[in-house]
């Protein structure tokens, strides 16, 4: 299967300071990539779908002007979490579609742990 | 809401297969089965999917019901490192927008054991 990677696969910050965590596609284009959050136990909860070259579009209850997103290239999105806080403590992990000819997959990064203390 | 219903859990024996069900009785005629894995503090591991017939990869089997309201993954040589949450999502393939989105549910914890 293609290979998404995910940039850093861990974080600790201190409380107030923002984290960017980076997904690309490393052997396919992806117009779509998306972004999803675990919490422990849990299962994963989709936060947004990133459209290159367009504005993301995020699910109800996530808020935008926290968790920003830009899709900058068919290879590379990018989830920055401004001014973190202890409750956005979680398992980050992004996907990305492969679409084309008789394929639609999306494939999974390793995800980035991330700590807030 | 996951649009599929799978058993909270399971157990195999190493070697055995593992059977797998999922229920997805309000499934459309457009939408197909797709079958992911997650391993512990792993991102999910996309493993077959399918449409109405069955289908078999080097990972695994998929059987489909001929009124499509249920499938079963098949596992033909369950290893200790098969031991993940299996998730069951049912979706639209090939076209954009929300339909085509991923929706986890709390999938089936299959505990392959020596």
């Amino acid at each position: 299967g293609a290979v998404v990677s995910q940039h850093p696969s861990r974080v600790i910050c201190k409380s107030g300071t923002s984290v960017k965590i980076e997904c690309r596609s490393l052997d396919f284009q992806a117009t779509t990539m998306f972004w999803y959050r675990q919490f422990p136990k849990q299962s994963l909860m989709l936060m947004a779908t990133s459209n290159e070259g367009s504005k993301a579009t995020y699910e109800q209850g996530v808020e935008k002007d926290k968790f920003l997103i830009n899709h900058a290239s068919l290879t590379l999105s990018t989830l920055t979490v401004t001014s973190a806080h202890p409750e956005d403590s979680s398992f980050y992990i992004c996907s990305a579609r492969q679409l084309g000819g008789s394929t639609d997959t999306q494939y999974f990064g390793p995800g980035t742990r991330l700590t807030v203390l | 809401d996951a649009k599929t219903t799978q058993p909270p859990s399971m157990d195999c024996a190493e070697g055995r297969a593992a059977n797998l069900p999922c229920n997805h009785s309000t499934i459309s005629g457009n939408e197909y089965v797709y079958w992911y894995r997650q391993i512990h503090s792993q991102g999910p591991q996309y493993i077959i999917h399918g449409l109405k017939n069955n289908e078999t990869n080097e990972m695994a089997s998929l059987i489909i019901t001929e009124d499509r309201k249920s499938s079963t993954l098949i596992l033909p040589h369950a290893t200790l490192r098969d031991t993940a949450v299996y998730y069951c999502i049912v979706r639209v393939a090939g076209y954009g927008g929300s339909q085509g989105n991923l929706i986890f549910g709390k999938g089936t914890k299959l505990s392959v054991k020596p």
